[in-house]
């Protein structure tokens, strides 16, 4: 099946700081999303993007299918940003990387 | 915003008892999921569903576990007779286009 490898494993920032995530997937896929897990466990979506750029305030993502992978970018960090992040690939079912683990201090 | 309601939110089980954990999904989606998270680990997936039907499920998906759609609008993962190992938050999701949205999952202990 499709493999999804997520770099790095954990990431801890200041506030204020910018911060790039990676994700890298084995196999063409028809479906990317990005996904916040918050520490109460919930699964908030951030982006469906099998392809191309998009932005969402401080976040974006932009993922190139033909190269497999897909990188999540946080500017401006705020301690409300800290949690796990996940990517997850498509084809079929959907299969979720391991996630960054992102602590940001104050 | 339209979304994916689990009960419970958390439940406390004996051992080799059974377990239900209900799931609405949004109404107007037709794939259903139910993904398996081990506290501090992956969210795994473990089943999906379409068209009344088991339509993927991973190794993880044993005997032991089944699913149903009981009356059109709720979607059910039972465990026939829990282990301590089935200990971990349990996710039920429904695709809508092309992204899947997640419920607030169950939280399930086994003791």
């Amino acid at each position: 099946g499709i493999q999804v490898e997520q770099s790095p494993p954990d990431l801890i920032l200041q506030e204020g700081a910018n911060s790039t995530l990676r994700c890298n997937f084995s196999d063409s896929v028809n479906n990317l999303q990005w996904f916040h897990q918050n520490p109460w466990g919930q699964l908030i979506n951030l982006f469906y993007i099998p392809s191309g750029t998009k932005q969402n305030g401080r976040l974006s993502a932009t993922t190139v299918a033909t190269e497999r992978y897909s990188l999540l970018y946080i500017s401006s960090s705020q301690t409300t940003d800290s949690g796990v992040y996940f990517c997850a690939v498509r084809f079929g079912d959907m299969r979720f990387g391991a996630g960054t683990r992102l602590t940001v201090k104050p | 915003e339209p979304e994916v309601t689990q009960t419970p939110s958390h439940q406390v089980t004996q051992m080799g008892q059974e377990v239900i954990l209900r799931c609405v999904p949004i109404s107007n989606h037709l794939y259903f999921y139910w993904y398996r998270q081990i506290l501090g680990q992956k969210v795994e997936f473990l089943v999906s569903f379409y068209n009344n039907e088991i339509s993927e499920k991973s190794e993880i998906f044993d005997d032991q576990f089944s699913v149903e759609r009981p009356d059109g609008s709720n979607f059910t993962l039972k465990i026939r007779s829990t282990k301590l190992e089935d200990s971990a938050m349990y996710f039920c999701a429904s695709l809508g286009g092309n992204t899947i949205y997640f419920g607030e999952g169950s939280w399930l202990t086994v003791v």
